[in-house]
């Protein structure tokens, strides 16, 4: 099965504690992005990378880190710095096809970071 | 800066009914625009994408137009049912890395 899988589905972080959420993708996408989404809102774009060993920073980088170091694979650590975590995370991939404007972006099913 | 709004926030039908979601954006200047379906406490589900050249796209009862020079794009749904009941977001592509701008969603909810 092709596909985004992201884990844990659920996970707990007291303070001052840094954490690391997985997302794999195996659809050979070169794109890989990370959002937050919050209760009633919608997404937003904390960082993104269009191929490997390359990364960019979204709308809500402070407090994140991400690395690309594989194609399929592109983790996000939630760090002691970011104030308020607690949120529902979502990574997503797309192929990059720079002339076309045809860019698709496929979803994980999340992870919910809770801070105790 | 690209902003989307999606109006109404909240929706209430009864089954059967043809309904209309909306979607505005502030930049015209879009690669495409994505509709999604989002379920409580899973990931989004791609609906429908038009690219920026496009009008209108269809899949089964639902059908999404883009008019990209006024910033709008609807999202049709033909015939509700219960199982409908989502929240449904808007997202447009649009920047150098052609990253997605939300809007914060319609909860739609089909009552039997």
């Amino acid at each position: 099965d092709g596909g985004i899988t992201q884990s844990p589905k659920y996970l707990f972080r007291k303070e001052g504690q840094n954490v690391t959420l997985s997302c794999e993708q195996n659809l050979n996408h070169d794109a890989m992005y990370w959002y937050r989404q919050d209760p009633g809102q919608g997404l937003r774009l904390i960082y993104y990378s269009q191929i490997v060993n390359d990364f960019q920073k979204g709308d809500i980088a402070e407090g994140y880190s991400v690395s690309r170091e594989k194609k399929e694979s592109f983790p996000l650590t939630v760090t002691s710095a970011q104030k308020n975590p607690t949120a529902f995370y979502l990574c997503a991939s797309s192929i990059v096809r720079q002339s076309s404007r045809y860019n698709e972006q496929f979803f994980g099913p999340g992870t919910r970071l809770t801070v105790l | 800066k690209q902003e989307v709004t999606q109006i109404p926030a909240a929706l209430s039908v009864p089954e059967g009914e043809n309904l209309v979601l909306n979607c505005s954006f502030t930049d015209s200047a879009i690669y495409n625009l994505q509709w999604f379906r989002q379920d409580p406490g899973k990931g989004l589900t791609s609906l429908l994408l038009i690219q920026s050249s496009q009008r209108e796209q269809t899949s089964g009862r639902l059908n999404a137009s883009l008019d990209k020079s006024s910033g709008r794009s609807t999202l049709y749904i033909a015939a509700s049912q219960p199982g409908d009941s989502a929240t449904y977001l808007c997202a447009v592509s649009s920047g150098s890395a052609r990253q997605l701008t939300f809007g914060s969603g319609t909860q739609l909810t089909v009552l039997p």
